[in-house]
This record gives C-alpha cells, structure tokens and sequence, in this order.
C-alpha cells in the first residue's frame, strides 16, 4: 500500500515485555518521526531520523530504541514495557527540507 | 507554561456558525503549523505559515508574527469538521523539531 502505515494498530501487552511497533513509508521521505499522544498532553517526539543509520532523541525517549537500517523502515522498541508507556503512538515523514508532516494511522498500545 | 497555547480547549457550536481556535507561543519561531485529528485518529496537516494568511475552502488560517498568535476559522461549520485541532510550531533554532500544542476539540452539532 502506498503511503505511511503502522503495525500493529492495537496491542496489549504486559508490564517487562519488550514490544515493537512497526513504521513503514513508500515516498523515500528521508525524515522520520516517532510520537505518543496521551490526554492532555501534545504530541510529542520520541525519536527522529533524518536518514538511515542516523537516529536521535526526541524529547521523551528514555524506555525506547529506534533502529533505521533502510529509508522506508523506522521500528521502535519497547524494551521492557511499563503502565507508563500506555499510550498512542504515531510515525511521521516528511521529505528533506519540506516542512509537512504525513502521519501513519497510529498504534494504541496498553501495558498492563 | 506550555511554549505553545490553544484556546479553547473544547469548543462545541452548532452548524453553520463561524468558528475560532486560538494558538499562542512564547518562541520565536520560522514556520507554524495547523493539523487537524479525525475522530478515528488519523492527522492530517491543513497548513503551514510562516506569515500572513492562507485560505483552503471553508478553512482560513492567519498569523500575526509580532503577536506571537495564530488562529484557525472555519466557515459555514459542518458536523464532519468535529475533530480536534492542533497547531505547532517550528522554532528559529529547530531543524527538525517541532513544538506541540495541545489540541482544541471541535464537536458541531447539526
């Protein structure tokens, strides 16, 4: 499919688990974003990576890993998941010197 | 305080009228932008300013730079324009990041 998808798009899982959750781009964007969305609070940036091999922290990463060994994948990992990691997370891309951001579907994750 | 403020941040009117959502921010910044969050979650960017105004249908955003202020209007509104709306904003430092705010939920009654 063409565009920005996200797997899964719904996952349960268990406080210490690791989880991943998949990013997957068709438009060779360079940029890549990752992003959780929990009520009363914007989104915001986990990890970005402006090419492949080249990854850097957002404002919230600690608990999590990126990886971004080709332009079209950008995984992230939870290592040993926590409650607090509950949330909704969205990948993002954008081309190179382009200011839009073009948004997956998101992934709604429960830790319990 | 949040380097990025929307006003309101739940605003339900009914069909038809003129809509307004407020964006403040305390940052000097080189671009903002206005997304809108459907019902099902999906974001979709609607514009980026960097100055003055831009108009797409029923949507018109306008930003006053000396101000520190941007503001979304919706014209003629429609139930299907319930979503939330969020502005964020690129810093003059920022290559890559951006500044979010936290959303205005628009719900339209018909």
């Amino acid at each position: 499919d063409a565009g920005i998808t996200q797997s899964p798009r719904y996952k349960i899982t268990e406080t210490g688990r690791q989880v991943t959750l998949m990013c997957h781009q068709t438009w060779s964007h360079s940029y890549m974003f990752w992003y959780r969305q929990d009520l009363g609070h914007g989104l915001r940036l986990i990890y970005y990576s402006a090419a492949a091999d080249i990854t850097d922290k957002g404002e919230v990463p600690d608990g999590y890993v990126v990886s971004r060994s080709k332009t079209e994948n950008f995984p992230l990992t939870l290592e040993s998941a926590t409650r607090s990691q509950t949330s909704v997370y969205f990948c993002a891309s954008r081309w190179t010197g382009q200011e839009t951001q073009y948004f997956g579907p998101g992934t709604r994750l429960l830790v319990l | 305080k949040n380097e990025v403020e929307q006003s309101p941040q739940n605003l339900t009117a009914q069909e038809g009228e003129f809509i307004t959502i407020n964006c403040s921010y305390s940052v000097g910044i080189s671009a903002l932008h206005w997304l809108q969050q459907h019902p099902g979650g999906g974001i979709v960017s609607l514009f980026m300013l960097s100055s003055g105004k831009k108009k797409h249908g029923r949507l018109i955003a306008t930003i006053n730079i000396q101000e520190k202020h941007s503001s979304l209007h919706i014209t003629a509104s429609h139930p299907r324009d319930s979503a939330v709306y969020i502005c964020a904003v690129r810093s003059g430092g920022s290559n890559y990041q951006l500044i979010w705010g936290a959303g205005t939920k628009l719900i339209i009654k018909p």
